[in-house]
């Protein structure tokens, strides 16, 4: 069984740009969540999609905005980028909402300049 | 305030000795806590999740126990290897938020296996 993907492993952007990102999740997983990890804040919850719908939201600036598609993949946008932003984007997807298991992608590395 | 604090920061052990990593939450109503691996470079790998009832649950050589009384959790890891080098994430749920609508990230224990 495939696990989460995520496209691109790594970009550079420069301010002002905006960029998308994109993650499968597990076959027949529904719930897909996004994350930021910096060194200095560490994993930051930023949305989760269920059933194309976002249930959740973190405390990020409007800037930051996704979607879920009916296959259940996933994309991120983030427009105005800023330094600040670089960081590495984590995709998770579980099977459905509540207590079950999440698997994490490997990441999008992203660095603005 | 929602929190999660662990400890050490960082640690070196020698390969084959055991070590145990901390973590105190302050989170409210609570819901489930949950011990990420993390590996340099690459997503966090779940080793285990726990509900208020639940004390102990292990996985292989990791150990984790939760005292919800105390608000306190441990991962104890036995018999060290190398490949166990890597961050230790714990991640707070609260309750009646879905599966990830109140998750609260500790910053994570930098563990180092050396031979």
């Amino acid at each position: 069984k495939a696990g989460v993907t995520q496209t691109p492993r790594y970009l550079i952007k420069t301010r002002g740009q905006q960029v998308t990102l994109s993650c499968s999740p597990i076959s027949g997983h529904r719930s897909v969540s996004w994350y930021q990890q910096t060194p200095g804040q560490g994993l930051q919850f930023l949305f989760e999609y269920f059933s194309e719908t976002q249930r959740n939201k973190g405390n990020f600036p409007g800037r930051f905005s996704g979607r879920q598609f009916s296959n259940s993949r996933s994309e991120m946008n983030v427009s105005t980028l800023e330094l600040g932003d670089s960081a590495l984007y984590l995709c998770a997807s579980s099977r459905d909402r509540g207590r079950h298991e999440q698997y994490f992608g490997p990441g999008t590395r992203l660095t603005v300049t | 305030k929602n929190q999660v604090e662990q400890s050490p920061q960082s640690l070196i052990i020698l390969e084959g000795k055991n070590c145990t990593l901390q973590c105190n939450y302050t989170v409210s109503p609570f819901s489930n806590l949950r011990w990420y691996k993390q590996d340099t470079g690459r997503g966090p790998v779940s080793l285990t999740i726990m509900t208020f009832s639940e004390n102990t649950k292990s996985n292989g050589r990791y150990t984790a126990t939760l005292d919800a009384d105390t608000k306190q959790s441990s991962l104890h890891i036995t018999a060290s290897q190398l490949s166990d080098s890597a961050s230790y994430i714990c991640v707070v749920s609260a309750q009646g938020s879905g599966n990830t609508g109140k998750l609260i990230f500790g910053q994570g224990t930098t563990l180092q296996v050396k031979p």
